[in-house]
């Protein structure tokens, strides 16, 4: 079964420094996808950047970006030059092949002004 | 022009009750979800459905039960609603991935509240 770890429940930042989100999944495919969501106040999910499995170059979005580990199954989250906008909570997914997406835990962001 | 879009946005009802929420996508996508989200924020995937195969969570009682009268619709119907049914209900859809058209992301809705008194 496909599950989704994300180990750091809550996590903080200084405005304007940068923080990293750790996610690991579980799998036996090879082709695969990988989001990040990002999920405010307001309760919308929010795609924030997504990795398919067989590139192996890591997705930017803006100050967004993956280090994706294909062997070690680990896709985490780098946030960039944070701002007090990013503070959010954020959800790793995975998609396997086909229509089953898997989510973590989430991880609670606060960023301290 | 929203992608995913539910309603209501709010809902409060008594215990017993039976209620709706209604979901539409005008995406063209062919796969539609239902998630529960609890007040630790945990995503519990309820039902997927596309016109080929309803897939369930076992651990979703019966008293939910979806309905899709075409492909841009999936509504969600609880019946005897309880106090632990509140929760924020989030409508997604999705489709078969085709390379290069970021199909395989998977869309949200802006979610129902639902608080049973």
């Amino acid at each position: 079964a496909q599950t989704v770890t994300q180990s750091q429940p809550e996590m903080s930042v200084q405005e304007a420094e940068t923080v990293t989100l750790s996610c690991t999944y579980d799998t036996s495919e090879s082709d695969y996808y990988l989001f990040w969501y990002k999920q405010p106040p307001s309760r919308q999910m929010i795609l924030v950047i997504r990795q398919e499995a067989y590139k192996q170059q890591n997705a930017t979005e803006n100050r967004f970006s993956v280090n994706f580990q294909k062997a070690a199954k680990s896709f985490s989250l780098k946030i960039s030059d944070s701002q007090l906008g990013d503070a959010a909570m954020y959800f790793c997914a995975y998609r396997r092949a086909g229509n089953q997406f898997y989510f973590g835990t989430g991880t609670s962001l606060t960023v301290i002004p | 022009d929203t992608a995913v879009s539910q309603t209501p946005k709010y809902l409060v009802t008594q215990m017993g009750n039976d209620k709706s929420i209604k979901c539409e996508q005008n995406l063209g996508h062919d796969t539609m979800y239902w998630y529960k989200q609890d007040s630790k924020k945990f995503l519990k995937i309820m039902f997927s459905y596309n016109n080929k195969e309803l897939i369930i969570n076992e651990t979703v009682p019966n008293r939910f039960s979806p309905k899709s009268p075409d492909k841009a619709h999936l509504n969600l119907h609880i019946n005897s609603l309880e106090l632990g049914d509140s929760a924020v209900y989030f409508c997604a859809s999705s489709q078969d991935p085709t390379s290069g058209d970021h199909k395989e992301t998977q869309y949200f809705g802006p979610g129902t509240r639902l608080l049973v008194l």
